[in-house]
């Protein structure tokens, strides 16, 4: 079954730290996506990334990079130098699996960033 | 600008009573997801439906209905059947009905059962 693990509940950080937030998964698919999202305190879900199992470089956006490692099934999530606005709880997902039309969320981590 | 509207964004429900939640799309997608969302316990899937006039149950579907008429609307009905419904109800949307492409949200409704 199609499972997302993301064991820390709770990380709190002073401003300008590094923070990398963790993403374990379980698929009985061989190729799939993997996603994160990020709801900061007003509620919505915000898209940050989509990435195919195939393709396994680490990918950076700005402050954000990920680290996909298909051998370990982890997508691993870093924000570099962290803000104030980034304290919010992220969501790994994937689909869940099987042609299945729906996603699969991890828990969440809520991250707080302290000035 | 497309996206989806939740309405309303807090709304408190008698117990014994039923109440709907809206939510609208503009984006011309064809699937649309509900999911309850409760602290600790991630995002859980209630019902989808990926075209007008059909639906599937979630995981957690018992106490909830809904009903999918039009393209751009799936309003969930949260019945006296329900028995814990407080929580944060998040509504989504993907592109031609197929997950791959992720979801994109709603800003979310917050029942509280007074």
């Amino acid at each position: 079954a199609q499972k997302v693990t993301q064991a820390q509940t709770e990380i709190s950080v002073v401003e300008k730290e590094d923070v990398t937030l963790d993403c374990v998964y379980e698929t009985r698919d061989t190729t799939y996506y993997l996603f994160w999202y990020k709801q900061p305190p007003s509620g919505e879900l915000v898209f940050l990334i989509r990435r195919n199992s195939f393709d396994e470089q680490n990918e950076i956006s700005g402050r954000y990079s990920w680290n996909f490692q298909k051998s370990t099934s982890s997508f691993n999530f870093t924000i570099t130098a962290s803000q104030v606005v980034d304290s919010a709880v992220y969501f790994c997902a994937l689909p869940g699996g099987g042609g299945s039309e729906k996603l699969v969320f991890g828990k969440g981590t809520k991250l707080t960033v302290n000035p | 600008d497309g996206g989806i509207t939740q309405s309303p964004k807090y709304l408190f429900r008698k117990e014994g009573q039923n109440v709907t939640l809206s939510c609208e799309q503009n984006l011309n997608h064809d699937a649309m997801y509900w999911y309850r969302q409760d602290p600790g316990q991630g995002l859980r899937l209630i019902y989808y439906s990926q075209i007008v006039n059909d639906f599937q149950k979630g995981d957690i579907a018992e106490g909830y209905s809904v009903s999918r008429e039009k393209k751009e609307s799936f309003p969930l009905t949260v019945t006296s059947a329900q028995k814990n419904p407080t929580a944060f109800y998040l509504c989504a949307s993907s592109i031609a009905g197929t997950v791959n492409y992720g979801y994109t949200f709603g800003s979310g409704t917050r029942l509280t059962v007074v």
